[in-house]
Formats: structure tokens, C-alpha cells, sequence
């Protein structure tokens, strides 16, 4: 298997624009998880779907940000209109569900918002 | 509510010392711990999960964590570190009936010749 996979592996924009961020998770494995990883806040989970549905966004932080999971092998983070706060690397996780399962990372995207 | 703390932001070490990176926890439900190390511009990579049975836990590159449950606790140590261990280290915790990971801050490990 190739893994969770995510792109773009590094994304520069502006102020204002909209980014998308993309993940495929590994096949067979029905939870996901967006993580927002930054020098100050550390690794936070943003929002997880199970069997594509969203089961906790508590962690968005706030209107501008957005999650889809159309269909089991493809999700997307949305920021829009994107802030040079929200650069982070943000990282895709999937798993099996169950509370004893390990989650796989992708290699994460590294967005700089200038 | 759970959560996670790494003691140390920062563990420098000498090559071939022995080393610790401390781990508590609080929940108010049963939790499975798991360490993850993060190399410089990578994801996060599983090194050993505790779920039960044996406390003491041996995962990948010779590292092993102890699960202490009445200290609530879930070290982790190597007996002899290599240059290559350099890297960012988390604890975290999975809460029983719940299916998401919750991570510490995160201790990096700095492997000095």
C-alpha cells in the first residue's frame, strides 16, 4: 500500500486566497483525521469523519475553515479566505475504526500564507 | 476530559547514553497510549502502542515504554541512543469508546556525537 497520501507537499499563497488540501486515505481503513501541526499550538486535531461521515469538528477553528469526504478514498481541507495565521503543516491520518487501532500519517502539507 | 503532557519540550543527549522522555496522562475512562516520532519534514510514524496485557511495551529501533497505571504514566526509554534517533517524539492517547487520538506537545530529542 502507498500509504496515506496528501498534496500538495507544499502549497504558498496569499492573503485572501482559497486553498484546498487533498488526501487519499489508505484503502481499507474507514476513519480519517485532519491535524494542524504549528511551532505554538503543536499538533491539533482539526476534524475526523468516520465511514465518511464528519464525527467531530470541535476543532476547526473557525468559519473559514471546511472538510468534505465525498466518497472512502478522498478527502479535503478547505480554508477560504486563507490568513498568514493559518500557515502550519497539516496533516492526513487514517485508521481502522476501533479505539485500539494506530493511525497512518501522510507526509503532510507545509502551507505558507503570505 | 483527556489529555496528554510531555514534562520536556527538549531532551539533549550524548550518543550511546541512555535516554527518557516522560509521558502522563489523565482520563476519566480506560485509554491505549501509543508514541509516535516525527523525523525532520516527515508525518508521523508509530514506534509501540500499549492495549493491554504486559506493561512493559518494546517497539521499533529499540525503544520500549512502561505503562504505569497508577502513576498514569507511559515513559519512554531506549538504553543506548544513536544519532539517527534525533527527532520529535509524542505520546498520545486513545480514550476508551472513543475513536481519535489525542496528542501531547511533543519532546524533541537532540543526539549529540
Amino acid at each position: 500500500d502507498a500509504g496515506v497520501i496528501q498534496s500538495p507537499r507544499h502549497e504558498v499563497t496569499e492573503m485572501g486566497q482559497e486553498v484546498t488540501l487533498r488526501c487519499k486515505p489508505i484503502s481499507g481503513h474507514n476513519s480519517l483525521f485532519w491535524y494542524r501541526q504549528t511551532m505554538m499550538r503543536g499538533l491539533e486535531l482539526l476534524i475526523y469523519f468516520n465511514n465518511n461521515v464528519p464525527i467531530d469538528d470541535s476543532g476547526m477553528p473557525e468559519d473559514r475553515f471546511s472538510a468534505k469526504m465525498p466518497n472512502a478514498s478522498f478527502s479535503t481541507l478547505k480554508i477560504q479566505p486563507s490568513e498568514p495565521r493559518d500557515s502550519a503543516v497539516y496533516f492526513c491520518a487514517s485508521k481502522k475504526t476501533g479505539e485500539n487501532t494506530e493511525a497512518f500519517f501522510g507526509q503532510g502539507t507545509r502551507l505558507t500564507v503570505v | 476530559a483527556q489529555s496528554v503532557t510531555q514534562l520536556d519540550s527538549q531532551v539533549p543527549v550524548f550518543e550511546e547514553a541512555p535516554v527518557e522522555l516522560r509521558c502522563n496522562y489523565s482520563s476519566s475512562v480506560s485509554v491505549y497510549l501509543f508514541w509516535y516520532v516525527q523525523y525532520p519534514n516527515q508525518g508521523l510514524q508509530l514506534l509501540l502502542k500499549y492495549l493491554s496485557g504486559s506493561t512493559l511495551v518494546k517497539g521499533i529501533n529499540g525503544f520500549e515504554a512502561e505503562f504505569n497505571k497508577s502513576q498514569t504514566s507511559f515513559h519512554l526509554r531506549k538504553p543506548s541512543v544513536h544519532i539517527s534517533d534525533t527527532a520529535e517524539y509524542f505520546c498520545a492517547v486513545s480514550p476508551g469508546g472513543y475513536n481519535k487520538l489525542i496528542f501531547g506537545a511533543g519532546t524533541r530529542l537532540a543526539v549529540h556525537p
